[in-house]
């Protein structure tokens, strides 16, 4: 069975410093891996997927076979950037398995 | 935004009262998904569905039932409510499993 573990439920760093949000997960399979994020009291929106390997809003997320890991990375911090992010695996049967969520809070 | 839209966006009701929540899709996704969120368990699927009529369980079924007799309808009843169901209810659809999901707005469900 698919699982996706994120460490941290509550991860707060300075405005302006590294921030990495860690996410590992567990399939036979060859996974398909996004990361969402949900402002506060608003939808869930997807950040990143692996596949396409762009940067969106500063955030990076590397692939690692090797590690099962997909962390989410910004190299400088913005108070804007404070918010729940969900890493997500995603099945061939079209179902995804989401980890518990890491909130984020970058203080002034 | 994919063109979801639930509804009710919140809805309190007392304990052993049915509650049927209503997603709806413009965009002609196959699948469509009901979440529960809540403190400390993140997102947890409920029900899914990969066509009309058809439907599965996720991790936390129990209590919950599900119904989609057209493609753009998700509908996810509680039979007879209880407090530990209070909760904010998502809907999301997707495609295929190389595409990510897209959410709804929520429902803040109370059950008293």
């Amino acid at each position: 069975a698919q699982r996706v573990t994120q460490p941290e439920k509550l991860l707060s760093v300075f405005k302006g410093a590294p921030v990495e949000l860690k996410c590992n997960y567990s399939y036979s399979g060859s996974p398909e891996l996004f990361w969402y994020v949900q402002y506060s009291r608003q939808r869930l929106q997807l950040l990143l997927r692996h596949i396409s390997r762009e940067s969106i809003k500063g955030f990076t997320a590397d692939l690692n076979k090797g590690e099962t890991s997909f962390h989410l990375k910004k190299p400088f911090a913005q108070e804007e950037d404070s918010a729940m992010y969900y890493c997500a695996l995603n099945t061939n049967a079209g179902k995804s398995t989401f980890g518990d969520g890491t909130t984020l809070t970058v203080k002034p | 935004d994919a063109g979801i839209t639930q509804s009710p966006r919140h809805k309190v009701t007392e304990t052993g009262t049915p509650v049927t929540l209503r997603c709806h899709q413009t965009e002609n996704h196959r699948y469509m998904y009901w979440y529960r969120q809540d403190p400390g368990h993140g997102l947890r699927l409920i029900h899914y569905s990969y066509g009309v009529k058809d439907t599965d369980k996720g991790e936390v079924s129990d209590g919950y039932s599900v119904s989609r007799s057209k493609t753009e309808d998700f509908l996810l009843t509680l039979e007879s409510a209880t407090s530990s169901q209070t909760s904010v209810y998502f809907c999301a659809t997707g495609g295929d499993s190389n595409q990510p999901q897209h959410f709804g707005d929520g429902t803040r469900l109370s059950i008293l």
